[in-house]
């Protein structure tokens, strides 16, 4: 099973892009990188997938290295409501089915 | 309109009860899935349905019995609880079971057996 590996805490001043690493180096060919995050009380909340090229939706882009050994997860414009618990999380297939595996993930802190 | 709910939202009960947590989806997915995160907030599969047939069981327990009586609705239920089960359970739905599908979380239920 590919591992994650992430920050545990990160600070990031409010109106500022968060840039919140991962590291997956025995990431397979054809597993996708994910990332979820989970404010306070509440069910993670999906955000962006990728594979290989860069991702960007509404909500954050996704940048994967060309070894797609790393990844970074931008929220361009962090606001107090950002705050929250980040997870990276990349395939792992279990008896053919797939899941997802949550690890500690990192818990950014917006600052006003 | 709540896309993934799950009631009760908070659960205390004793050690060796039964009880039971329900979840209904009305984004029209087909498949369903149970998590558990404990007091470090580790979370963790428990199991998976698509079209009501189970298709992932972390080994959980057999106290813990899913059942799906249709694609929308996913309970949970729980036998002989005991203290290690005290934890947020979190229902989850997603189009298809393959990951490039997003899943979509319920609000969580905290069970808190005393």
């Amino acid at each position: 099973d590919a591992k994650t590996t992430q920050p545990t805490s990160m600070d990031c001043a409010e109106g500022r892009a968060a840039n919140l690493p991962c590291n997956h180096s025995t990431i397979s060919g054809n597993e996708y990188v994910y990332w979820y995050r989970q404010i306070h009380s509440q069910g993670p909340q999906y955000i962006i997938h990728g594979l290989k090229n860069n991702e960007t939706n509404e909500m954050a882009s996704l940048i994967i290295t060309e070894d797609r050994k790393s990844s970074t997860l931008i929220l361009p414009h962090a606001t107090l409501r950002d705050t929250a618990v980040y997870y990276c999380i990349v395939r792992v297939v279990s008896f053919g089915n797939e899941k997802l595996t949550f690890g500690t993930g990192t818990r950014l802190t917006i600052i006003p | 309109d709540t896309a993934v709910s799950q009631t009760p939202k908070y659960l205390v009960t004793q050690m060796g009860n039964d009880k039971s947590i329900k979840c209904e989806q009305n984004l029209g997915h087909d498949t369903m899935y149970w998590y558990k995160q404990d007091s470090k907030k580790f979370l963790k599969i428990m199991f998976s349905y698509n079209n009501k047939e189970l298709i992932i069981n972390e080994t959980v327990p057999n106290r813990f019995s899913p059942k799906s009586p249709d694609k929308a609705h996913l309970n949970l239920h729980i036998n002989s609880l005991e203290l290690g089960d005290s934890a947020v359970y979190f229902c989850a739905s997603s189009q298809g079971a393959r990951l490039s599908s997003e899943q979509y979380f319920g609000p969580g239920t905290r069970l808190t057996v005393t």
